[in-house]
C-alpha cells in the first residue's frame, strides 16, 4: 500500500497563477483533509470531506476550493494564487469513524508563490 | 468549540522521561484525545490516543484524568531521534469530523 500520495512535491508559482494539487489514498477511507504548515507554524486546516460527495471548510479555508473527486482522490485548488499562500500543503485521510482521530499523512506539496 | 493548548517548548536529556500536557477544556463527551509527532520536512504521525485513564503502547503512555479537560503525553527514556513536535488533537465540531491541530509542543532532547 503506498499510503497517502501527493503531487507534485514541490511547485514554484507567480502570483495570479493557478494551479490543483492532488491527493490519493489507497486505505479505502472515508474522511480526507487539506492542511498548510507556514515556517515554524502548526498544521492548520483549510477543508476537509468527511465522506465522499461532501466537502466543508477548516479554519483558512479563502483562496482554495476542493473536489472530493471519488473516496481515493481530494484535490485541493489554488485559482489565483498570491505570495500569502506559499506554505506546505498536507494531505491526509482519516482511519475509520469519530471518535477514532486517526490520520494518516502525505509527503506534502512545497508551494512558492512568487 | 473544543481547543487545545499546550506549552510551546521543552528541553530534556537523553534517558529522561518526558511528560507534554495538554488542556482541552471543551472536549466533547464522547471525543477521542489523540497525539502525533512531526519530524521537519515530513507529515505528522500518529502516535497514541485514548478516552480516558491510561493507554500505553510500544512507543508512549497517555493518561487522561476522570474529568478529561487534560491530558499527558508520557515519552519514557527518550533519545535524541524523539526530538520532534508534538500535537495533541481532539475534535472540534459535534460530529467530530473537523480535526485542527494547536501549534504543538517542541520537545529538544540533549545528550
Amino acid at each position: 500500500n503506498a499510503g497517502v500520495t501527493q503531487t507534485p512535491k514541490f511547485q514554484v508559482l507567480k502570483t495570479g497563477q493557478s494551479m490543483t494539487l492532488q491527493c490519493a489514498q489507497d486505505m479505502n477511507h472515508n474522511s480526507m483533509y487539506w492542511y498548510r504548515q507556514d515556517p515554524g507554524m502548526g498544521l492548520r486546516l483549510i477543508y476537509y470531506s468527511a465522506s465522499e460527495g461532501t466537502t466543508d471548510k477548516g479554519e483558512v479555508p479563502n483562496g482554495y476550493n476542493v473536489s472530493r473527486l471519488n473516496k481515493r482522490e481530494f484535490s485541493l485548488r489554488l485559482e489565483s494564487a498570491a505570495p500569502s499562500q506559499t506554505s506546505v500543503y498536507f494531505c491526509a485521510s482519516r482511519r475509520g469513524q469519530p471518535p477514532n482521530n486517526e490520520q494518516f499523512f502525505g509527503p506534502g506539496t512545497r508551494l512558492t508563490v512568487l | 468549540l473544543a481547543k487545545t493548548t499546550q506549552p510551546i517548548s521543552m528541553d530534556s536529556y537523553e534517558g529522561q522521561e518526558v511528560n507534554i500536557t495538554c488542556s482541552h477544556n471543551n472536549i466533547a463527551t464522547n471525543d477521542y484525545i489523540t497525539w502525533y509527532q512531526q519530524f521537519p520536512s515530513q507529515g505528522p504521525r500518529f502516535i497514541i490516543q485514548g478516552y480516558k485513564t491510561k493507554v500505553t503502547n510500544e512507543v508512549a503512555s497517555l493518561f487522561i484524568p476522570a474529568d478529561r479537560k487534560s491530558s499527558t503525553l508520557s515519552l519514557p527514556r527518550v533519545s535524541l531521534s524523539d526530538t520532534a513536535v508534538y500535537y495533541c488533537l481532539v475534535a472540534v465540531n459535534n460530529a467530530g469530523n473537523m480535526l485542527t491541530f494547536g501549534g504543538g509542543t517542541r520537545l529538544m532532547v540533549k545528550p
